[in-house]
């Protein structure tokens, strides 16, 4: 399986400031016939569902506001948060699905101080 | 709008079956690709397993492998899960998700205790 490792676990920021959310993959995302990185980033709401928020490492979902970008290729990733918001309050995760089974982070608490 | 409406959970004694379904409306159910994700209470996302359109493939993660099964009925509009020999570490919400996982149900939750 291919495992993704996440961080930081947490961390708490100012409304306006920019966060950086690492995601590191044990065995590259690319997928050579295609071009891509198969990597998924989602936002999950206290109490919600999960939402994707970005898909081929850095191709924003219809509807996400463009302070979320995705970056990184082969196996580090990054999605940034800039002008953080007190509506951004969630945990974030990273999913692959360069391969089967899909796995995801362990998740990154983002609290607003 | 693309809904996903999932049911079945609740409270469910250690060994037994339980079996989930998936709603699915506002799409055309037989061009997608269908998961199931699930998350402990407290805890991180976890993929169970996806379907593809004609049910002629369907992988799972392996360590829930010969417990869950994951169907589906076109006609119906329907995805299913089917989990067996349950045990408490299966409490959980139990999400599905369209193929791409770019809408996702409410999830419902399933409890596993005596």
């Amino acid at each position: 399986d291919i495992v993704m490792t996440q961080s930081p676990s947490s961390l708490a920021v100012s409304a306006g400031e920019t966060v950086t959310i690492n995601c590191k993959s044990s065995q590259s995302l690319f997928g050579s016939v295609r071009q891509k990185n198969y990597l998924a980033w989602y936002q999950q709401k206290p109490g919600q569902s999960p939402k994707l928020l970005i898909y081929l490492a850095s191709t924003r979902e219809s509807g996400v506001p463009d302070r979320f970008i995705g970056s990184g290729s082969g196996t580090d990733f990054t999605l940034t948060i800039s002008s953080v918001q007190a509506e951004d309050l969630a945990n974030y995760y990273c999913q692959q699905y360069y391969d089967t089974p899909l796995t995801f982070g362990s998740g990154t608490k983002l609290e607003i101080k | 709008e693309v809904k996903l409406v999932e049911s079945g959970g609740g409270l469910v004694q250690p060994g037994r079956s339980l079996k989930l379904s998936c709603a699915a409306s506002g799409f055309s159910f037989n061009d997608y690709w269908m998961g199931w994700v699930r998350q402990a209470p407290g805890k991180g996302l976890e993929w169970i397993g996806e379907i593809n359109q004609d049910s002629s493939t369907i992988n799972y993660t392996p360590s829930l492998k010969d417990k869950f099964t994951i169907s589906r009925d076109n006609a119906q509009n329907t995805l299913y899960l089917q989990m067996s020999k349950l045990g408490s570490e299966d409490t959980a919400i139990y999400y599905c998700a369209r193929g791409g996982y770019g809408w996702w149900g409410q999830g419902v939750m399933v409890t596993v205790s005596s």
